[in-house]
């Protein structure tokens, strides 16, 4: 069936890069999605990546997409204590509308 | 900006009782869906709406309905709440012009309690 997973927690020493990792199951993904939330918040979109994609890079934030794994990661430079939230991973079937979630990587910093 | 706005951020409910969680958007998305949020089990979709009136099944539907009479309001009911289904639910919408890679605009979600 349609499942995304990631680990449930991350810590990092304030500076240092964090990778979050997710897999994936449905080879036919057109779109995966990493989104951000804050304590207390919705979610909010942070980057996206094409599925006919490798590698996408906005400033701070890397993704990187291996679609024969089906994994798929983001990396945060020079992490921050504002960096501190929970990372979904998230994917659309391209067979319907919906889009699926992982359970979500909570990142904590340490100073 | 977008705003999908939800009506309530907090509710007390008993068991037995029936609950309806609203959920707008002023963009005029096409696509809305409900999901909760629980620890450890990151958001499961409950139900999706393509447009006005048409509703499909997520992946966790038993115990919810929703309906979609307008383009701007999906509601989220639950008939007989039970304590199973004390949670964080989160509305999102997003458009489906430009194919299907659009957006998802969350609201900041209804804290659920069932006593």
């Amino acid at each position: 069936g349609e499942d995304v997973e990631q680990s449930l927690f991350l810590s990092v020493r304030e500076g240092d890069s964090s990778v979050i990792n997710c897999t994936y199951t449905d080879s036919s993904s057109t779109y995966l999605y990493w989104y951000k939330q804050e304590p207390g918040a919705g979610l909010q979109l942070l980057t996206y990546i094409f599925s006919n994609m490798d590698m996408k890079q906005d400033q701070r934030l890397t993704v990187l997409l291996n679609k024969k794994d089906k994994h798929l990661s983001l990396r945060i430079a020079d992490t921050q204590t504002g960096d501190s939230a929970i990372y979904f991973c998230a994917e659309i079937y391209s067979s319907a509308s919906k889009i699926i979630f992982g359970s979500g990587t909570r990142l904590s910093i340490r100073p | 900006d977008v705003k999908v706005t939800q009506s309530s951020r907090y509710l007390v409910k008993r068991t037995g009782e029936k609950v309806f969680l609203e959920c707008v958007q002023d963009m005029d998305h096409e696509n809305m869906f409900w999901y909760r949020q629980d620890p450890g089990l990151g958001l499961r979709l409950i139900y999706f709406s393509y447009d006005v009136k048409m509703k499909e099944k997520g992946d966790i539907p038993e115990g919810y309905s929703v309906s979609r009479e307008k383009k701007e309001r999906f509601s989220l009911i639950l008939e007989s709440a039970s304590t199973n289904q004390t949670s964080m639910y989160l509305c999102a919408s997003r458009t489906r012009k430009g194919g299907l890679g659009g957006e998802l605009f969350f609201g900041e979600g209804s804290r659920l309690t069932v006593l």
